[in-house]
């Protein structure tokens, strides 16, 4: 079973304003990743935040992380049309550290100019 | 650019057949995981390689198999494909393992079509 939900599923949004996916897990986890993926390409690791950790930055990208209600959310800040992309969280599960990431099933966010 | 290799980008196939794909992980990358993204499952994890060694199994199939080589490459075998294997097949690599997992770095994916 997927261990990170995403939510919304899909996002549209017009260039300029900020866009917020949400993410949700189950178990402890070691640590929280977002990817990105343009369509049908490869994934790129945008940020990971540790479970001590309960914010970080990065470029127009924020990401918080509440490990009590096992959840996290990614904010993009001034959406660009190149920001179109989907969205993944992936959690490293404490019980399996060091192996595979779980992924979530993704936002699409839809960026238009 | 990841630096993480996959060939080939396209392969079309009948059921029945079996297929190779090929990953070659960053330099100095000892770890190889492969996942498969389709439709319906989303990405899930299938297997785990550390220089040479099976670390990890995910949700793969008994007619799938992997392994790594000598030189870091790593090879994915489908065999008796079914249509239901049509999927993106992605390889991604990562420094090692050994603590808590961190950033993987993913290839551009084989696209697999059973026909």
């Amino acid at each position: 079973s997927q261990q990170g939900e995403e939510d919304p599923q899909a996002l549209s949004i017009q260039e300029g304003e900020n866009a917020t996916m949400n993410c949700s897990y189950k178990t402890s986890i070691n640590n929280l990743q977002w990817y990105r993926q343009n369509s049908g390409r490869g994934l790129v690791h945008l940020i990971l935040i540790r479970s001590n950790e309960r914010e970080k930055h990065s470029g127009r990208l924020r990401v918080t992380l509440d490990t009590s209600k096992k959840s996290s959310s990614l904010l993009i800040t001034a959406s660009r049309a190149a920001d179109t992309a989907s969205y993944f969280c992936a959690t490293d599960p404490f019980y399996q550290a060091g192996t595979a990431l779980i992924f979530g099933k993704g936002t699409t966010l839809s960026v238009s100019s | 650019d990841s630096g993480v290799t996959q060939t080939p980008k396209h392969l079309i196939t009948a059921t029945g057949q079996r297929v190779t794909l090929r990953c070659s992980p960053r330099s100095g990358d000892l770890s190889v995981y492969w996942y498969q993204q389709s439709l319906d499952q989303g990405l899930q994890f299938l297997i785990q390689y550390y220089n040479g060694e099976e670390r990890a199994k995910g949700n793969i199939l008994e007619r799938f198999s992997a392994q790594q080589f000598p030189d870091l490459h790593s090879e994915l075998n489908l065999s008796s494909l079914e249509l239901g294997d049509s999927a993106l097949y992605f390889c991604a690599s990562s420094v090692a393992p050994g603590g808590p997992t961190g950033t993987q770095y993913f290839g551009p994916g084989t696209r697999l079509l059973v026909l």
